[in-house]
Parts: C-alpha cells; structure tokens; sequence
C-alpha cells in the first residue's frame, strides 16, 4: 500500500547549525507534499508544501526539495533555534482525494 | 487557514463506553477527515467526512465502531464506540479547501480509556 518513510526519527543540532529530514514515498500518483511542526499537546501545524511541478521551495529560514523521479522529498532548516525543536510530520498525498499519508515524525532538538 | 476547534481536549472513559468529538470549524470547507495518533507516533488516517453522506473509512476502520456525521460545511463528530484500552489516542479533525489540497489541523482531543 501506499507509504511514506521517513529520516531521521531523532536529529540533535546546536543552535544556529542546519537540520535535514528526508522522506521517501511509494505511490507514483502523489502530487502534494507537506511539512508539519508538532509542539507537544498541540496539533500538526502546516509550515510549508511543495506541489509535484515545482522542485523548491523556500520560505525564510525553511526550503524543501523535491525529486519525483526518485520519489524523495525534504525539509531543510537554516539557522536553527531552540523554538524549532518539536515534532517534523512530512507527508504525501493526492489533489484527487485530498488525503494524506504521513511519515513517522522526526523529533527535531536544538541545543542552545 | 481557518480556526478549527475540537471538543472535548480530553477524557478519560470507562471501557465499553463510546464518546463523541466534535470539531467546528470556523468556515465552510471541502474536505474534513478523521485521524488517530497513538502515543508517540505518525497519525493514521481514519476516515474522510463527507458532507451529506457516509464518511470514507481507511482499511482497518469500520464505521460500527467510528460513526462519522457531517451535517454540514463546518461541523463533523467521531465517536468511538464501545471503547477499550487500546483506543486511548489523540483523535484530531483536519479541514482542507478545494482546490490547493492545504489541510490544517484542529488541537486535538486526548482520549484514555480505563
């Protein structure tokens, strides 16, 4: 069935240093792909989305990368801060059906 | 994005027992959907709401035991029925607008059953 994978489960980086979580999908039909930030009791919060017909795209501190030939995808943060440490949610879905299949989450920490 | 509540946050419930979620969303939507998320983990798609008529459920959710409604363009209930322990979860609604597939997340409603 349909999947999505994603790495690494934990990432520890010093303040200021770059993060990077990647994730993979199995079904050729995703066209849209989502981050999200989860703090700790609160819901996903969607930080940024690449479509299928784009490669990049960045938003301030935060980029993702698309290659659909091989079926990867990632989030990139520059110039991290201990209030980017949470939970990264990425995700694969279909504009024909609107759902989503996420990855397992990465717990992303920054030390000060 | 639009506001999107959920009721009740948490509850904590006798087994064999069934509670209801509600989510409000404060504007009209395409799409509503269902997700769990177990402790420490992704979120699974439950089911999606459809306004009007039976919700979509995933492989491995079935409607006797996560009745869905969706009377209208802002409002959906999940209510998971006859509970036992394994059913303690993070039951969150998620909302999205036709057309740019954009999905954005209610709080969330902790659920544990004794």
């Amino acid at each position: 069935g349909e999947n999505v994978e994603q790495h690494p489960s934990t990432l520890s980086v010093q303040e200021g240093d770059s993060a990077v979580i990647k994730c993979t999908y199995s079904d050729s039909a995703s066209n849209y792909f989502p981050w999200y930030k989860q703090e700790l009791g609160k819901g996903p919060q969607l930080i940024i989305d690449i479509r299928s017909n784009v490669g990049e795209k960045k938003d301030q501190r935060i980029a993702v990368t698309l290659n659909k030939t091989a079926k990867h995808f990632s989030l990139h943060i520059t110039e991290t801060q201990p209030e980017d440490s949470a939970v990264y949610f990425c995700a694969a879905g279909s504009s024909n059906t609107g759902k989503l299949i996420f990855g397992q989450g990465t717990t992303l920490q920054v030390k000060p | 994005s639009a506001v999107i509540s959920q009721k009740p946050s948490r509850d904590i419930c006798q087994r064999g027992t069934s509670l209801t979620i509600q989510c409000q969303v404060d504007s009209q939507v395409t799409m509503m959907f269902w997700y769990r998320q177990q402790p420490g983990q992704s979120l699974t798609l439950i089911a999606t709401a459809n306004q009007g008529s039976e919700a979509t459920y995933e492989s491995g959710f079935v409607i006797d035991k996560f009745p869905i409604s969706r009377p209208n363009l802002t409002f959906s209930t999940l209510t998971v029925s006859n509970m036992s322990p394994e059913d303690s979860s993070i039951y969150l609604c998620s909302a999205a607008w036709g057309g740019n597939n954009e999905q954005f997340f209610g709080p969330g409603t902790r659920l544990t059953v004794l």
